[in-house]
């Protein structure tokens, strides 16, 4: 157990629907990354919150949007879903975004678009 | 920019076998570089997490290596057991503090 936990586990959404995922990170962990994993592949990086300011951004396109609240949880929202979303999504937490920071991950959201 | 490989793709090996798993990267210019285990369906679990400036990390029947000029990393897993079956995956923090991860390898153990 990472202390990082993710809600729902799965969830299916109809194309066009918005989709909001949720992340609890590690107590005292400052910062939360999301990862897509589409099957068989390795995970990709979507974006990173430290102290609640966006911190990076890989190649997403903007209707894949994000938060992070005081409390350093965090959320994905991803717009007007497409198929190709169907994946998991991963967080992960660390304590600090710099160099040698862990990052401990969450058993991940398996979302499936139809 | 940063590319992660891993050879072999799937790996299917007897019990009680020693094995080696590879990960490379075209930039030297990383941080760290952190080794996991993904059962299927499941989230992922960190193995070792090799800083730039170290050569190495154990854990276990584990061993990972890093030699950053060369951009390679091998984990060593050994005397294997059926319950190592998982797939293993690399990834390296860039220099955007960016974990960028290699496809995985699908490790089989038989018993």
């Amino acid at each position: 157990e990472t202390g990082v936990t993710q809600s729902p586990t799965h969830l299916i959404k109809t194309r066009g629907q918005q989709v909001t995922l949720r992340c609890s990170s590690q107590s005292g962990h400052n910062t939360v990354s999301w990862y897509q994993q589409a099957l068989g592949q390795g995970p990709q990086f979507i974006f990173q919150y430290y102290r609640e300011e966006e911190n990076g951004r890989g190649n997403f396109p903007p209707r894949f949007s994000g938060l992070q609240f005081p409390n350093y949880s965090s959320e994905l929202n991803v717009n007007a879903l497409e198929l190709d979303d169907s994946a998991l999504y991963l967080c992960a937490s660390s304590l600090a975004k710099g160099a040698g920071a862990e990052a401990f991950f969450g058993q991940g959201t398996r979302l499936t678009v139809v | 920019k940063q590319e992660v490989t891993q050879i072999p793709a799937a790996l299917s090996v007897p019990e009680g076998e020693n094995l080696v798993l590879n990960c490379s990267f075209t930039d030297s210019a990383i941080y760290n570089l952190q080794w996991f285990r993904q059962d299927p369906g499941k989230g992922l679990t960190s193995l070792l997490l090799i800083q730039s400036s170290q050569r190495e990390q154990t854990s276990g029947r584990l061993n990972a290596s890093l030699d950053k000029s060369s951009g390679r990393s091998t984990l060593y897993i050994a005397a294997s057991q059926p319950g190592d079956s998982a797939t293993y995956l690399c990834a390296v923090m860039d220099s955007n503090y960016q974990l960028i991860w290699g496809a995985g390898t699908k490790l089989i153990i038989k018993p």
